[in-house]
């Protein structure tokens, strides 16, 4: 079975670009989450989609983080426009209906020079 | 706020040479404590979950168990193959979302 599988692995960009990085969730799990490790800092949580629908978006840092999930499969996360300080690993992780056993991917290097 | 630290930051380790890494939280209802192995380069691989103080739970030379405010990952015998991250993760009671809350975790290396 096929785990979590993110894409790009690195991402290389300029400040002020705009950088989409998609997430394709183990089958038939219904939640998604994107978290994020910042250089010496712990991973945070971002956001949780049951579905298509978005359960919690209280880690999303400001309005130029933009996630989806189009028909409840694959999501993406938008940053538009990036600035330094969005550089960091993105994970996304799934977890079937009903459980809260979140299994990771293996992250986005996100770079924003 | 929810508070994950994990001590130390740092266990350098001969192999064989047994140890434990901690996990104190602060949360004010506990739904699930989570234990997480991470290598370079890779996402979080899933360990363990436990769920209430006096629960323990073992995979091969790793023991977690917990308490009402910390949690301890034992390593019995290490290999230089458990070198990694350790990361520790809770889960908080209330609210209907299953957001993880997560310490900055311990790197672990073991030496032949």
């Amino acid at each position: 079975e096929a785990g979590v599988t993110q894409f790009p692995s690195h991402s290389v960009i300029e400040k002020g670009q705009t950088v989409t990085l998609r997430c394709d969730p183990i089958s038939g799990h219904d939640n998604l989450y994107w978290y994020r490790r910042v250089m010496g800092k712990e991973i945070k949580f971002l956001l949780h989609f049951v579905k298509e629908s978005k359960q919690d978006e209280s880690g999303m840092p400001n309005n130029r983080f933009l996630a989806e999930r189009t028909g409840g499969t694959y999501s993406t996360l938008k940053v538009q426009p990036a600035e330094l300080e969005d550089s960091g690993v993105y994970f996304c992780a799934s977890s079937p209906a009903g459980t809260g056993l979140a299994f990771f991917g293996q992250g986005t290097r996100l770079t924003v020079v | 706020e929810d508070q994950v630290t994990q001590s130390p930051e740092a266990l350098r380790l001969q192999e064989g040479e047994s140890s434990s890494l901690n996990c104190s939280y602060t949360v004010s209802g506990l739904r699930g404590l989570f234990w997480y192995r991470q290598d370079p380069g890779k996402g979080p691989e899933f360990l363990f979950t436990l769920y209430s103080a006096g629960e323990e739970k073992e995979k091969e030379r790793l023991k977690a168990t917990l308490t009402k405010k910390e949690s301890f990952l034992h390593i019995t015998a290490p290999k230089p193959e458990d070198s990694a991250t350790y990361l520790c993760a809770v889960r908080e009671t209330g609210g209907s979302n299953y957001k993880l809350t997560f310490g900055k975790g311990t790197l672990l290396t073991v030496n032949p």
